[in-house]
């Protein structure tokens, strides 16, 4: 089964700062990466999504994320983060040919001033 | 265009009671899921749904059904709420899954459930 660990639960940071949110996943033949972003009190809305091509994938809000198959990564990154940007950030995997998504468990990003 | 909509918010149920929690899509999705989301435990699948009148188990099926009568509405149900149901539910549609190109899913704001 596949399975996706997000290695940091709360990440801190000060405004305009970079940032890098940490996902990797297990090995599959052919699998599709997403990440997914939780304001407070709000559902989850898409980020960025690869799904062929291009290992440099660009999202909303100015945020970037990098697919590296040798290592199973799909680390994001953004070169400098606004207190707006306050949320928890979900990395996501599905299989090709399945209809499930499977999450990891979280990061909570906390932009201060 | 209202994309994805939950109904209740919020809701208290005492353990033993039944409730159903109601999703509504108006993007003609093919595709419904429902989730949980527990503290530091991300997104489970509870159930989800290929088309009108299919339904099958997630990870986490236990304790709960759903029906798909209707291609735009997906229904969880809770027979006989428990503590351990004390979640934030979602609910999340896609035009289509799997195959060569899967779509993104796109979610509701979510019903807050306490159980007592």
């Amino acid at each position: 089964a596949q399975s996706v660990t997000q290695l940091d639960s709360q990440v801190p940071v000060f405004e305009e700062a970079p940032v890098e949110l940490r996902c990797n996943y297990s090995s599959s033949v052919s699998v599709y990466l997403f990440w997914y972003v939780q304001y407070p009190n709000q559902g989850l809305q898409l980020l960025l999504k690869y799904l062929s091509g291009s290992t440099l994938v660009k999202g909303i809000n100015g945020f970037e994320a990098e697919f590296n198959k040798s290592q199973t990564s799909f680390h994001l990154r953004k070169p400098s983060v606004h207190i707006s940007d306050t949320a928890e950030y979900f990395c996501a995997v599905k299989k090709g040919g399945s209809e499930k998504l499977v999450f990891g468990k979280g990061t909570k990003l906390t932009v201060n001033p | 265009n209202a994309g994805v909509t939950q109904t209740p918010k919020f809701r208290v149920l005492k353990t033993g009671q039944s409730m159903t929690l109601l999703c509504a899509q108006d993007m003609n999705h093919e595709y419904m899921y429902w989730y949980r989301q527990d503290p530091g435990m991300g997104l489970r699948l509870i159930h989800y749904s290929v088309g009108e009148g299919t339904t099958a188990k997630g990870e986490v099926p236990d304790g709960y059904n759903v029906s798909r009568l209707k291609k735009q509405n997906f229904l969880l149900g809770l027979e006989s709420a428990a503590p351990s149901q004390t979640s934030v539910y979602f609910c999340a549609s896609s035009w289509t899954s799997g195959g060569i190109f899967p779509d993104t899913q796109y979610f509701g704001p979510g019903t807050r459930l306490t159980v007592l």
